[in-house]
């Protein structure tokens, strides 16, 4: 059964800096990319980036850009959002998600979420 | 950056009902179109992937049409587990990724 996890999501003040972690299973890791996807409270789905299945290619979101890096670790089947410089409007629910096949595709397999708050 | 604009914003109908939601992007993304549900405190759940075809486990009332610029979903016949927020999703034209700004299906 495939599965994501992630973790790491906690209130944080503005300027400051958070790591969150999404933990895979159930699927060959490393042949998929692994988007991350939030939503603010209330609000719609924002892609933030993605990271190719052997780590390689990487993609951001304007709004993120030079803020947050994104990694992974195929010997832990886990990938990493590094998010810096966080401001108030990246208070989010955080999802992690893997794509049909691919580094790039329909969605079919979400975690639960995370919840980052940005506030002092 | 490819928008994504869904209409109507919330459309409200009867379970048994036919739903059609619509999805129109500002520029072609040929066929990869796909839909999502959410329901309140979930992740979304994929519907539909390639404009048109039913992700695993989803029931042949969720159908899904459309190339180039514009698409449907639509719910034949509506059950009261429908009755959700729905988002359009392409990935033809990445960096970045874009999702519309959703429909709420709300019981009437």
């Amino acid at each position: 059964e495939v599965q994501l996890l992630e973790s790491g999501g906690n209130l944080v003040q503005p300027g400051g800096s958070l790591r969150l972690s999404c933990a895979a299973s159930g699927f060959t890791f490393s042949t998929y990319g692994i988007s991350w996807v939030r939503q603010a409270p209330g609000k719609g789905l924002e892609w933030v980036s993605v990271i190719s299945g052997s780590g390689g290619s990487r993609y951001y979101a304007d709004s993120v850009k030079g803020r947050f890096t994104i990694s992974r670790d195929n010997s832990k089947n886990t990938v990493y959002l590094q998010m810096n410089s966080l401001r108030a409007e990246d208070t989010a629910v955080y999802y992690c998600a893997r794509p049909i096949f691919g580094v790039v595709n329909a969605l079919d397999y979400w975690g639960q979420g995370t919840l980052v708050t940005v506030s002092s | 950056e490819i928008v994504l604009t869904q209409s109507p914003a919330t459309l409200s109908l009867s379970p048994g009902e036919r739903a059609t939601l619509s999805c129109r992007a500002s520029q072609s993304v040929s066929s990869y179109l796909a839909w999502y549900q959410q329901k309140p405190g979930q992740a979304p759940r994929l519907l539909i992937y390639d404009a048109s075809n039913r992700a695993t486990g989803i029931p042949a009332r969720f159908s899904g049409s459309g190339s180039g610029t514009d698409f449907t979903l639509i719910i034949s016949r509506l059950e009261p587990e429908d009755f959700a927020l729905y988002y359009c999703q392409q990935h033809n034209n990445w960096p970045p990724i874009t999702f519309g700004q959703g429909t709420r299906l709300e019981i009437k």
